[in-house]
């Protein structure tokens, strides 16, 4: 069954700190992988997308990794500030009869305190 | 259009009512995908068009729920006879194939 699952479901940081949000999958065949950032109340805004070649892609503060032997990948956020407040969802790319198709993970909230 | 079109951005219906969700998708995307998102909650799958395929509604809860696409573009997702248990933000999002999904801002539906 194709899936994808994130960890941790929530975490609190304070301004200035890093952290490192999980997704593992298990969709196959993969195409690629992304990570969408969704504010309250908003739709969610691409990151960063990776495919099968691709072990790290960064994007500002925002930096992915992906190992597709291991079918993880990590999403990085350097010295969080209080807007990156949101949640996270990691999205797998999966094709099918020459068609693509998304599946996605519950996603990470993460708040930022000052 | 500049991006996905989503209407109404509220809306508030009674308990039995039917209700109708509109999205129009960035003009020459051929794929097309409804989400619900309930309160805390993650992003729910609920049906899937790529161009002139059947399609896939394998997320649909119940019969109840139905969508269409009119001429590969615009989509109107149907709710029939609503509960409680609808309410929640439903998203829409559209992509050319292979490249990356751009969402609308959801419609929060709210059944009292």
């Amino acid at each position: 069954k194709n899936q994808v699952e994130q960890s941790p479901q929530s975490l609190i940081i304070l301004e200035g700190k890093n952290c490192t949000l999980q997704c593992n999958y298990t969709v196959s065949p993969f195409s690629n992988l992304r990570w969408y950032k969704q504010d309250t109340g908003r739709g969610p805004v691409s990151l960063t997308i990776m495919t099968f070649s691709e072990n790290t892609k960064s994007n500002g503060r925002y930096t992915a990794t992906l190992d597709a032997d291991t079918k993880q990948s990590s999403l990085h956020i350097t010295a969080s500030q209080l807007s990156d407040s949101a949640s996270y969802i990691c999205v797998v790319s999966n094709i099918g009869g020459g068609t693509y198709k998304y599946i996605f993970g519950t996603g990470t909230r993460l708040k930022v305190l000052a | 259009g500049a991006g996905v079109s989503q209407s109404p951005s509220n809306k508030v219906t009674e308990k039995g009512k039917d209700v109708e969700l509109r999205c129009d998708p960035i003009s020459g995307h051929t794929a097309l995908y409804w989400y619900r998102q309930s309160l805390g909650q993650g992003l729910e799958f609920l049906i899937y068009f790529q161009g002139n395929s059947a399609p896939d509604k394998s997320g649909l809860p119940s019969d109840r729920f139905s969508a269409e696409r009119t001429g590969g573009s615009v989509s109107t997702l149907t709710i029939q006879r609503t509960q409680q248990e609808d309410s929640a933000v439903y998203l829409c999002a559209s992509s050319l194939n292979r490249g990356i999904a751009f969402f609308g801002q959801g419609t929060r539906l709210t059944v009292v």
